[in-house]
């Protein structure tokens, strides 16, 4: 059960666009199409921001999208705005029938 | 409005228990799969465990399995897990969370503080 692999932090200016990555295994990201993505703010709970790849909640913005390729998927913010900055994480079910997440990407908005 | 509402946190004792509970409202509680998920302070979300709607499919993460036990009551809307030998890595916010087909929480409680210190 080793944690999907995201970059520690990444950054970019309002209006830029930004993408994170998330890299497992064949047994977990390659495996299935059950990725999904959450922001968190400091000492907030989790909001699901992407499920199922690139299935979009109701009530999230449209700057936020996924995508996979082979083991590793991706979220990209568009249009960035101040208010994106915040960690975010990705998870992914497993061949095991369990959960595992990514070590988490924490956003700056320069 | 759907609400999931995590208590039974605290300061424990290395080699203690604690139970954690999580009150549902505002959905279908007994159609739900359910989850835990922790967070140690300053680090990352970290799945420990899961149940089904009926409770006969159980799985753990393998840094707990043997030493917590999840379960729930699906008369009282109510999601517990039972943790014993608890250790100093233990020690974090637990997040109880739906799951939905495919592994995804659309809901999650606001969470509650579980600290491991002599």
């Amino acid at each position: 059960q080793s944690a999907l692999t995201q970059p520690a932090s990444v950054s970019g200016s309002p209006g830029q666009s930004i993408t994170i990555s998330c890299t497992g295994t064949s047994s977990d990201v390659g495996g299935y199409n059950y990725v999904s993505w959450y922001q968190q703010y400091p000492g907030k709970a989790p909001k699901l921001m992407i499920y199922d790849v690139s299935n979009r909640p109701s009530g999230v913005s449209n700057r936020f999208s996924g995508s996979k390729s082979g083991n590793t998927a991706s979220l990209t913010i568009s249009g960035l705005q101040a208010e994106d900055e915040a960690d975010y994480y990705c998870s992914s079910y497993t061949s095991s029938n369990t959960r595992v997440f990514g070590g988490g990407t924490k956003l700056t908005v320069l | 409005d759907v609400q999931l509402v995590e208590s039974g946190g605290g300061l424990v004792k290395p080699g203690g228990s604690l139970r954690l509970s999580c009150a549902a409202s505002g959905f279908s509680f007994s159609t739900s799969s359910m989850t835990w998920v922790r967070q140690a302070p300053g680090k990352g979300l970290e799945w420990i465990s899961s149940i089904s709607k009926t409770g006969d499919s159980i799985y753990y993460a393998d840094s707990v399995k043997g030493r917590f036990t999840i379960s729930r009551d699906n008369a009282k809307n109510s999601l517990f897990l039972e943790m014993n030998s608890l250790r100093a890595d233990d020690t974090a916010v637990y997040y109880c969370a739906t799951v939905k087909p495919g592994s995804y929480s659309d809901y999650w409680g606001q969470g509650t503080l579980v600290t491991v210190s002599s």
